[in-house]
């Protein structure tokens, strides 16, 4: 069971789309429709802002995105704001009552 | 509303045995409704999943930890507990409980976390 895998930073402008990419095998993000993402502020537990690939839990503003493609899942978060400024994870289901997290993306805001 | 807290030493000797307690309030962990999760995150790197607990004593963990770790619950406390033996350096690590709802994948509930370090 390995991690997913993550860049480790990305960055954009204010008022940008950024999308970060989340890879996996067909064990876990390709075999199931259950990856989900938090963000993390310094200091602070993460935050859970979507949900089954493509959900969002209530609270959290639209600009935040999901979708899957084979194994890849991604998250895009439109109209970039100094507060999104964070770091981000993905997780998936892997079968068998087991789960595993990405490595986790640095988002800068420039 | 729930709320979970972490507990425990914040220095471990390597070799020794780490435990930490997560106390709920708000909610029972009691009954099937609910998995207790912990996840830990070493310094500068990302998150772990270590194991779920369910129903008070089903139990499912991170192969790359499972012959180091023990989950339990305490209901009379309504506690869970996480121990994990033989630490090194690398067990050095903010601990997380959480919990997730039976039937769905994600957390949508988290301790603060406690920072344990494993040092001489």
């Amino acid at each position: 069971q390995s991690a997913l895998t993550q860049p480790r930073s990305m960055s954009g402008s204010p008022g940008q789309s950024v999308t970060i990419p989340c890879t996996g095998t067909s064990s876990d993000v390709g075999g199931f429709d259950y990856v989900s993402w938090y963000q993390q502020h310094p200091g602070k537990a993460p935050k859970l802002i979507l949900y089954d690939v493509t959900k969002r839990p209530s609270g959290v503003p639209g600009r935040f995105s999901g979708s899957k493609s084979g194994n890849t899942a991604s998250l895009t978060i439109s109209g970039l704001q100094a507060e999104d400024e964070a770091d981000f994870y993905c997780q998936s289901y892997a079968g068998n009552y087991l789960w595993v997290f990405g490595g986790g993306t640095k988002l800068t805001v420039l | 509303q729930l709320q979970l807290q972490e507990s425990g030493p914040g220095l471990v000797k390597p070799s020794e045995t780490l435990s930490l307690t997560c106390t709920v309030s708000g909610g029972s962990i009691s009954g099937n409704v609910h998995y207790w999760v912990w996840i830990r995150q070493s310094p500068g790197q990302g998150l772990e999943w270590i194991g779920s607990l369910y129903h008070t004593r089903s139990t499912f963990y991170n192969p790359s930890l499972e012959s180091r770790v023990t989950m339990s619950a305490d209901t009379s406390t309504n506690q869970f507990s996480l121990t994990l033996d033989s630490v090194t350096a690398a067990d050095t690590a903010v601990y997380y409980c959480a919990r997730h709802v039976n039937g769905n994948y994600y957390v949508n509930s988290w301790g603060q976390g406690t920072l344990v370090t494993v040092s001489s």
